[in-house]
């Protein structure tokens, strides 16, 4: 089976940095995603990392290191609209028709 | 907006009524994915289309639920007998089926069903 964990909070300031890790345990592992979801709305896909390493998308960044079945999202010079839940997911094959996702990281930006 | 639609938005219904919820993909997408989202929890597989075949169903999904997809363009999920354990947000996805693990899922703004 598939597990992942994520803090369930992360509380950050305005302009500042912030990493949500995330810890998996798979059968057999494809990569890791990342999902934003703001509050009564859709997930966003974020990221996918296949490879060890960081991968850098504008503020977003994602780095995955396969040997510790660990990963982590970076969101800098966060802004008040960041505030959302995070989740990983991983796929259960290399054709992403299932994903496993976390229990997601609330990030609340404050002033 | 992300191109999913999802209809309604939100479904009350009594605990043994029947519930359908429809999806309408992105157009191009050949997959169709059902997930469900209750509070404070990540989605959850229950269901995913290429074109119009089922080729995957989870276990947790009972014989209560079926999903069609019947020309491989828009779905639908029907809950048979609802409980009161079926209330969750009922989220649709889509994707274009051909990029590998690292497919970019577009999900609607799922229907929020509350069962009574």
């Amino acid at each position: 089976g598939q597990s992942l964990e994520q803090p369930s909070e992360v509380t950050a300031v305005e302009g500042a940095i912030v990493q949500i890790n995330c810890t998996y345990q798979t059968s057999g592992f494809y990569g890791l995603s990342w999902y934003q979801q703001h509050d009564g709305g859709a997930p966003t896909f974020l990221s996918y990392n296949a490879l060890d390493g960081l991968e850098e998308t504008g503020r977003f960044s994602s780095f995955l290191s396969r040997s510790d079945s660990y990963g982590y999202l970076l969101l800098q010079e966060l802004q008040m609209k960041d505030s959302a839940s995070y989740f990983c997911a991983v796929p259960n094959t290399g054709t992403a028709s299932k994903l496993t996702f976390g229990t997601g990281t609330r990030l609340q930006v404050t002033l | 907006d992300t191109g999913v639609s999802q209809d309604p938005r939100h479904k009350i219904t009594k605990r043994g009524q029947n519930v359908t919820f429809r999806c309408d993909p992105i157009s191009e997408h050949n997959r169709l994915y059902w997930y469900r989202q209750t509070l404070g929890q990540g989605p959850e597989f229950l269901t995913y289309f290429q074109n119009e075949a089922q080729l995957e169903k989870s276990r947790l999904l009972s014989d209560r639920f079926s999903a069609e997809r019947p020309k491989g363009s828009f779905s639908t999920l029907e809950i048979q007998r609802t409980e009161q354990g079926d209330s969750a947000m009922y989220l649709c996805a889509s994707s274009l089926g051909r990029q590998g693990a690292g497919e970019k899922l577009f999900f609607g703004s799922g229907t929020q069903l509350s069962v009574l």
